[in-house]
């Protein structure tokens, strides 16, 4: 499985938006990117998931190069309930099965007022 | 979304007991459950998958004649911590997912051996 790389930590403020870049240069021609957002004392929820280029839901945009080396999560005019823990995972994908869900370190984003 | 719900939600036990965790897919059949462990202001770390009727797989370094997981049907899965002690008092967080969608997880279940 492809291994993630997150910052550790970011700081942002209400109304802006925020960027979390993800590496995983090692990642393989059938793996998708996936993120996961997690709150203190509660497990992950799935945020968007992509393979390429720009994937776009109601909460969050994917941005993914055409290498596919690294990939960026973009929230829009974040507030404060976005204070969360951001995971970047590799190597799900929808059809075919996956036998394991790694997580890598995650970055943690704090919002302030 | 699907809905993984997990019971207890938290649950203090004396060292040396054995404990239950529940873990059951509400809206969907999950062929396939995972079970994690998060330690405060760490990531979560995976124990096992597991697939319904199958053994589960056990990650590098996880006991499991003490994590004892059963996925008997397609909606529910269990980690039994037998003989827990205070240094297994965590997060456990179960996931599960069916064929072709992403990982849905549960609430998670703070575990406290005292």
């Amino acid at each position: 499985l492809a291994k993630t790389t997150q910052p550790i930590s970011m700081d942002s403020y209400e109304g802006q938006e925020v960027n979390i870049t993800c590496s995983h240069n090692n990642i393989a021609t059938n793996d998708y990117i996936t993120w996961y957002q997690q709150f203190p004392s509660q497990g992950p929820r799935f945020i968007i998931q992509g393979y390429k280029t720009k994937v776009t839901n109601e909460v969050a945009s994917l941005f993914i190069p055409a290498d596919r080396k690294s990939s960026t999560l973009s929230l829009p005019r974040v507030s404060l309930s976005d204070t969360a823990v951001y995971y970047c995972l590799v190597g799900v994908t929808f059809s075919g099965g996956y036998n394991k869900l790694i997580f890598g370190a995650g970055t943690r984003l704090a919002v302030h007022p | 979304g699907a809905v993984v719900s997990q019971h207890p939600s938290r649950v203090i036990c004396k060292s040396g007991t054995s404990v239950k965790i529940e873990c059951r897919s509400l809206d969907f059949q999950a062929t396939t459950m995972f079970w994690y462990r998060q330690f405060p202001k760490q990531s979560l770390m995976l124990m096992a998958t597991s697939n319904e009727g199958s053994k589960a797989t056990y990650e590098q370094g996880v006991e499991k004649d003490k994590f004892l997981i059963n996925h008997a049907s397609l909606t529910l899965s269990t980690l039994t911590v037998t003989s827990a002690h205070p240094e297994d008092s965590s997060f456990y967080i179960c996931s599960a997912r069916e064929a072709n969608t992403e990982a849905f997880f549960g609430q998670g279940t703070r575990l406290t051996v005292v």
